[in-house]
């Protein structure tokens, strides 16, 4: 298995451009989470899904949107580019949201994206 | 004051030492509890959950003080391998599914 991948690895984007980042995972797991980790800020979930054809806000959802048209896949979109979404992003997967060891949550390489 | 704190560190300790973690919350709704380490550069890992009646994986130790709502990591006889960031991570259910990661603590553990 796989596990969760994410494509790209590695992003530049000028200011006003937009991209798409895309997590897949094959682990047959319900629940799908983006995030962003900044210096000294930890990991904030910027949007997630609890299944295929749905997805919710989390803490900081202004200026991405995402889309969950397939259970293994997460895609996270950035439609104009600002120098404030220079993150690291970081998709994960997990089986349920509350319900013990089971909402373990299972973490892609992440994607470094900067922004001119 | 932030929902889930951490010491940021760094904490440098030799090789065999003991150390030991805290992680404070805010919500008293938190249900569940883990530690995840993450190396340079890399995705977070789940090192372990923290149940209320504490568990041990070999050197690592969590437990959790729902009282003062705490939780902690104890890592004896340190390792190299074990430098890393360690990032405790909140649960809650406070009508809609909200996960609250700290900001983590850098260990180095020297020669």
């Amino acid at each position: 298995n796989a596990g969760v991948t994410q494509t790209p690895k590695f992003r530049v984007l000028k200011t006003g451009q937009s991209m798409t980042l895309l997590c897949a995972q094959d682990m047959n797991h319900e629940y799908m989470y983006w995030y962003r980790q900044d210096p000294g800020m930890g990991l904030r979930l910027i949007h997630y899904s609890v299944g295929e054809g749905t997805t919710a806000k989390g803490e900081v959802p202004d200026g991405y949107n995402v889309s969950r048209l397939k259970k293994q896949n997460f895609l996270l979109g950035l439609e104009s580019a600002a120098p404030s979404q220079t993150s690291v992003y970081f998709c994960a997967s997990s089986y349920s949201i509350l319900a013990g060891d089971m909402d373990t949550q299972y973490f892609g390489p992440g994607t470094r994206l900067t922004v001119l | 004051r932030k929902e889930v704190e951490q010491d940021p560190g760094p904490f440098n300790v030799p090789e065999g030492a003991t150390v030991a973690f805290n992680c404070t919350y805010s919500n008293s709704a938190s249900q569940s509890f883990f530690w995840y380490r993450q190396d340079c550069r890399k995705e977070p890992k789940l090192l372990m959950s923290v149940y209320s009646s504490g568990n041990e994986d070999g050197r690592f130790t969590a437990q959790l003080n729902r009282a003062s709502q705490y939780i902690s990591l104890l890592i004896r006889d340190s390792k190299l391998s074990d430098s890393a960031t360690y990032l405790c991570a909140v649960n809650l259910n406070t009508g809609g599914f909200k996960t609250i990661f700290g900001a983590g603590t850098r260990l180095f553990v020297k020669a």
